[in-house]
């Protein structure tokens, strides 16, 4: 079975702090993705990368990071210099390869930036 | 373009009642889910529909539940009667067809906020 696990519930920085969330994942698939999502309060899920299991490359857009290893199931999300903006609940989540892709959620970690 | 779109956005019901969510997806979106977030939890997975029809109803937690997709566009899900447990936030998603390689990245709604009193 799968499962994804955010150990992290809250976290709360200063603006322009980094900052690390972690995310640990279980399955029994060699070809997975991997998934993180933003919930800003307006409530929607916003997407916001998909790694494939065979791309182990750490990737980078903006002031967002991502490090993916195999090695210890992980696939954790730095942001960079913090903004109040980044105040959000961001989501893990893991999917198996095929044309059921039907994901597996994280609980969730709760981001708050104070200015 | 359009996003995913559910109505209402929130619903409060008395135990018992009967009430119907609608997701309208991504125009040309074949693939269409349903989640449920309970508070505090993981958001589950409920089910998956390819055009009109359910390619995996798994993760649905009883038969008071019931989902449709009229003609392969908009869906909904009809809870009767609805008890206390079923309050949460569904969260509708869609996708283009996925090959058997690639997995294509859900587009999801911002949900509907239910509460049974």
């Amino acid at each position: 079975a799968q499962k994804v696990t955010q150990a992290q519930t809250e976290i709360s920085v200063v603006e322009k702090e980094d900052v690390t969330l972690d995310c640990v994942y279980e399955t029994r698939d060699t070809t997975y993705y991997l998934f993180w999502y933003k919930q800003p309060p307006s409530g929607e899920l916003v997407f916001l990368i998909r790694r494939n299991s065979f791309d182990e490359q750490n990737e980078i857009s903006g002031r967002y990071s991502w490090n993916f290893q195999k090695s210890t199931s992980s696939f954790n999300f730095t942001i960079t210099a913090s903004q109040v903006v980044d105040s959000a609940v961001y989501f893990c989540a893991l999917s198996e390869a095929g044309a059921n892709s039907k994901l597996t959620f994280g609980k969730g970690i709760t981001l708050s930036v104070r200015p | 373009e359009a996003g995913v779109t559910q109505f209402p956005s929130h619903s409060v019901i008395e135990k018992g009642q009967t009430v119907t969510l609608r997701c309208d997806p991504i125009s040309g979106h074949d693939n269409l889910y349903w989640y449920r977030r309970v508070m505090g939890k993981e958001i589950k997975f409920l089910l998956h529909f390819v055009k009109e029809s359910k390619q995996d109803e798994s993760g649905m937690p009883n038969n008071r539940f019931l989902a449709e997709r009229t003609g392969g566009t908009y869906s909904t899900l009809k809870v009767q009667p609805a008890e206390l447990e079923d309050s949460g936030v569904y969260f509708c998603a869609s996708s283009h067809r996925s090959s058997r390689v690639l997995n294509t990245e859900a587009f999801f709604g911002q949900g509907t906020r239910l509460t049974v009193v």
